[in-house]
């Protein structure tokens, strides 16, 4: 069965770095990914989409990549702030099916 | 970006009563919808997958006859969590689908059943 994982459980780095984090998959690629932040006692909001054919996307200081090969995305936050302290979502839609497999989620904490 | 509500926000029921949850699509239609449920640290399972018109498609190991799925119109869903029991406290969250791919999720219902 398809598996997805999330780097970390946990990442705290210092305000101003960038903040990568991984999402790997097994098994055989999606049709497009997705990069979701989900705040304590909230729904996901969704932030950025990628699909299999593209290799980077950009929105403001978010950044995702997408290697089919080494079948991983990656997702950066440049010169990052407390207020983007969440837990991150990568997810990914396959074209046979319309429904979203989720990885377990990187909790991001940012310090002053 | 799209919006999606879920009504109630939260809910405290007794054990063995119903209850109904609300899932619309305000500024779109979705003729797909999706529920989901999210236990604490953990990450979200999807329950089902709610098409409008149609009957639902439950994923595994969810019981359709306790958690009744209604798509009657294009911008709303409905999850009825039916004798309810202290296990089924949780936080459901609904999405629904863009054209472009783009799943947009609900802000979610808090559910405790006593």
């Amino acid at each position: 069965s398809q598996k997805i994982e999330q780097n970390s459980e946990a990442l705290n780095i210092q305000e101003g770095k960038t903040a990568t984090l991984t999402c790997n998959y097994t098994n055989y690629s999606p049709a497009y990914l997705q990069w979701y932040r989900q705040d304590p006692g909230r729904g996901p909001v969704f932030l950025l989409l990628i699909r299999e054919n593209e290799k980077e996307k950009r929105k403001e200081r978010l950044k995702v990549t997408f290697d089919t090969t080494l079948k991983q995305s990656l997702f950066h936050i440049t010169a990052s702030q407390p207020a983007d302290s969440a837990t991150y979502l990568c997810a990914l839609v396959y074209s046979s099916a319309s429904k979203i497999i989720f990885g377990s989620g990187t909790r991001l904490s940012i310090r002053p | 970006g799209a919006v999606v509500s879920q009504h109630p926000s939260r809910v405290i029921c007794k054990s063995g009563t119903s209850v109904k949850i609300e899932c619309r699509s305000l500024d779109f239609q979705a003729t797909t919808m999706f529920w989901y449920r999210q236990f604490p640290k953990q990450s979200l399972m999807l329950m089902a997958t709610s098409n409008e018109g149609s009957k639902a498609t439950y994923e595994q190991g969810v019981e359709k006859d306790k958690f009744l799925i209604n798509h009657a119109s294009l911008t709303l869903s409905t999850l009825t969590v039916t004798s309810a029991h202290p296990e089924d406290s949780s936080f459901y969250i609904c999405s629904a689908t863009l054209p472009g791919g783009e799943q947009y999720f609900g802000p979610g219902t808090r559910l405790t059943v006593t």
